[in-house]
């Protein structure tokens, strides 16, 4: 059973320039989810996918952010002009059963 | 807005002792979901509750859904350093979409 997948684990990155993660989900899963955590802090959500469609944005997905999921297997979610209050963990998840989200290990962002 | 509340935010204690963690909210939860991340990774699920007054156990952990489904606990019994990590609890509510709200989550830390 392979489980959710994040890649890069960690990204540096410089202010101003543009990053993108991406998240496989759990194969069967067809819904996913983006989350942001900082430190000392639980997760907290950004957007929602059910396959291809984009269903919710939280407020905290500015207009910097854009997450997609074509085709409705992996998605991606691309950060422009990265700010250092962008700095966090970047937590994608995935379910089938709308409360029971599997997450991935993450991919860690600091931007100097 | 839905908010939870967990209580203890850090706890210390010696291999062996026993020990309760608390999730509060004055909000109704359609389900609430306990999770475990270690450092570096994603949460980990432990178990979902759905059923106020709900009580599962998972080895020697413990479980409860409040009768009224606004809070939850997590207890631990004879705590082994393995149990070590930040333990999160998270709700979800139907007509809100599919987005988990967390607490801010409890830092457990088993000496041995």
């Amino acid at each position: 059973d392979t489980g959710v997948s994040q890649n890069p684990r960690h990204k540096i990155t410089k202010r101003g320039q543009n990053v993108t993660f991406r998240c496989d989900p759990i194969s069967e899963h067809n819904r996913l989810y983006w989350y942001r955590q900082t430190l000392g802090q639980g997760p907290e959500f950004l957007t929602y996918f059910q396959n291809e469609a984009q269903l919710e944005k939280s407020r905290l997905l500015s207009d910097r952010f854009s997450a997609e999921r074509p085709k409705g297997s992996f998605s991606t979610l691309e950060i422009q002009r990265t700010e250092q209050g962008d700095s966090a963990m970047y937590l994608c998840a995935s379910s089938l059963v709308f409360h029971e989200q599997y997450f991935g290990p993450g991919t860690r962002l600091t931007v100097t | 807005t839905q908010l939870l509340e967990q209580s203890p935010q850090f706890l210390s204690i010696q291999e062996g002792e026993n020990l309760t963690v608390y999730c509060n909210s004055s909000s109704v939860f359609s389900s609430l979901q306990w999770y475990r991340q270690e450092p570096g990774e994603g949460p980990v699920l432990l178990v979902t509750v759905v059923t106020g007054g709900e009580v599962k156990k998972l080895k020697r952990l413990t479980f409860q859904f409040g009768d009224a489904r606004k809070d939850s606990s997590l207890h631990i019994t004879a705590a082994q350093p393995g149990d070590t990590g930040l333990y999160l609890c998270a709700g979800a509510v139907e007509t809100s979409g599919s987005r988990l709200t967390f607490g801010e989550g409890t830092q457990l830390t088993v000496n041995p």
